[in-house]
């Protein structure tokens, strides 16, 4: 079974802090992502990454950056967090077809 | 670009029943992929199934079941005899090889299964 697990299920941060969310999969997939979900706005993609050391924007990437040194894990970057970055971070991994694995999700709530 | 609705924000069943969630999608793409996704309160989103647009078949796995036709752009999903354990929001998602497999998500049905 594909296995995505990520650092925390549960965050609670400073605004102004830097904080980091790791992701990390076992099926040695290429691509990983990286979304926020808030009610009402759905699933949105921040980044993504098609290869060790490559990463792409998504849809809304500002105020965030990504890290991938290895394959396996994809790391997600708030360099200040702010109030308005409290959500909830889904990381994911896609297998041959585009079907994307998802991880349990970290609850950040920046005060 | 693509586009999936998913016109059904929040259906409420009684357990039992059985419950359709509806699925529109729009493509220019002739290959391309179709998903579901189950997301319980826990949070975790769960695939449950993939499609490719060539493969028209319907598909059953015990209690859920999946109409694709391709005349309509839809991919509903069925759950048959409905339990509480099913509630939870349900997504459906597209992706195409020219999207660089990037999926595009619907906005997502919620179901509430009450005993």
């Amino acid at each position: 079974d594909v296995k995505v697990t990520q650092s925390s299920r549960y965050l609670v941060k400073r605004t102004g802090e830097k904080v980091f969310l790791e992701c990390v999969q076992d099926m040695d997939h290429e691509n990983m992502f990286w979304y926020r979900q808030d009610p009402g706005l759905g699933l949105r993609l921040i980044y993504f990454s098609y290869d060790v050391k490559m990463k792409e924007k998504g849809d809304i990437p500002e105020g965030y950056s990504v890290s991938r040194e290895k394959k396996e894990r994809f790391s997600l970057i708030l360099e200040s967090a702010s109030t308005n970055q409290t959500s909830m971070y889904l990381c994911a991994s896609s297998g041959r077809f585009g079907e994307q694995y998802f991880g349990p999700g970290t609850r950040l709530t920046v005060t | 670009a693509q586009k999936v609705t998913q016109a059904q924000t929040e259906i409420s069943v009684v357990e039992k029943e059985d419950v359709t969630l509806d699925c529109v999608y729009e493509t220019r793409d002739t290959t391309y992929y179709l998903f579901w996704y189950k997301q319980p309160p826990s949070g975790e989103l769960v695939f449950l199934i993939r499609r490719n647009s060539f493969d028209e078949q319907n598909e059953i796995s015990g209690r859920y079941s999946w109409n694709f036709q391709k005349s309509t752009s839809s991919f509903n999903f069925t759950i048959t005899a409905s339990q509480v354990v099913d509630s939870a929001v349900y997504f459906c998602a597209l992706s195409t090889n020219n999207a660089g497999n990037m999926l595009t998500f619907g906005g997502g049905t919620r179901l509430m299964v009450k005993p």
